[in-house]
């Protein structure tokens, strides 16, 4: 079975520019969640989407939505870019959703870098 | 933000020898499970335990759960060059859902195994 994957790899943008990351999870798999890392902050919580549903949303501001199609796959876009939001950004897939969900298979990430 | 925290954060050892990480967590978990990540790269499950269990083994690894103390450590045995990495612990909460998601990182001990 193929992995998690996401594109682009890298990104570099602007303030005030928006962005689009996408991210395909596993064959079958139907949850699919956000995090974003930063040295900082660590890793955190953006958003976990189930069957086209938004299930759960982290503490970030309106800035970030994200959405799934009907075949699992998932964006994530960052409007009006700060410079705090260069990170590195994580999608994650699993089969199950809810508290007996099981492990979740991480894409590479995308390294976004906002100037 | 997370509700966990590894202990120690940084850990630089010999090849050969044993690599003890700790992670005490805040909120009552569902399962417990563990990460690798190699620099600035996605995430690798490595183990669950759950809340249920005491002690788990996967070929060099052994996982600990102390639930009455929210604590848990990962022993690697044996270690090698190749396990040099950051580890994370992540609990899926009982009160699953919300602005928490469903998974809870700790920030992540930094191992370093030299040859």
């Amino acid at each position: 079975k193929a992995g998690v994957t996401q594109t682009p790899r890298y990104l570099i943008k602007t303030r005030g520019q928006q962005v689009t990351l996408s991210c395909s999870p596993i064959s079958g798999h139907r949850s699919v969640s956000w995090y974003q890392q930063t040295p900082g902050q660590g890793l955190q919580f953006l958003f976990e989407y189930f069957s086209e549903t938004q299930r759960n949303k982290g503490n970030f501001p309106g800035r970030f939505s994200g959405r799934q199609f009907s075949n699992s796959r998932s964006e994530m876009n960052v409007s009006t870019l700060e410079l705090g939001d260069s990170a590195l950004y994580l999608c994650a897939s699993s089969f199950l959703s809810g508290r007996e969900s099981y492990e979740q298979y991480f894409g590479p990430g995308t390294r976004l870098t906002v100037t | 933000s997370q509700q966990g925290e590894e202990d120690p954060q940084a850990l630089s050892i010999q090849e050969g020898e044993n690599a003890t990480m700790n992670c005490s967590y805040k909120t009552s978990i569902n399962n417990l499970q563990w990460y690798r990540q190699n620099s600035g790269r996605g995430l690798v499950h490595l183990i669950l335990i759950r809340s249920n269990e005491r002690e788990k083994h996967s070929g060099r690894l052994r996982v600990t759960l102390d639930t009455s103390k929210k604590s848990s450590s990962l022993l690697i045995t044996a270690s090698r060059a190749a396990d040099t990495a950051s580890y994370f612990c992540a609990g899926v909460p009982t009160n699953y859902g919300g602005s928490q998601g469903n998974l809870i990182f700790g920030k992540g001990t930094k191992l370093s195994v030299k040859p």
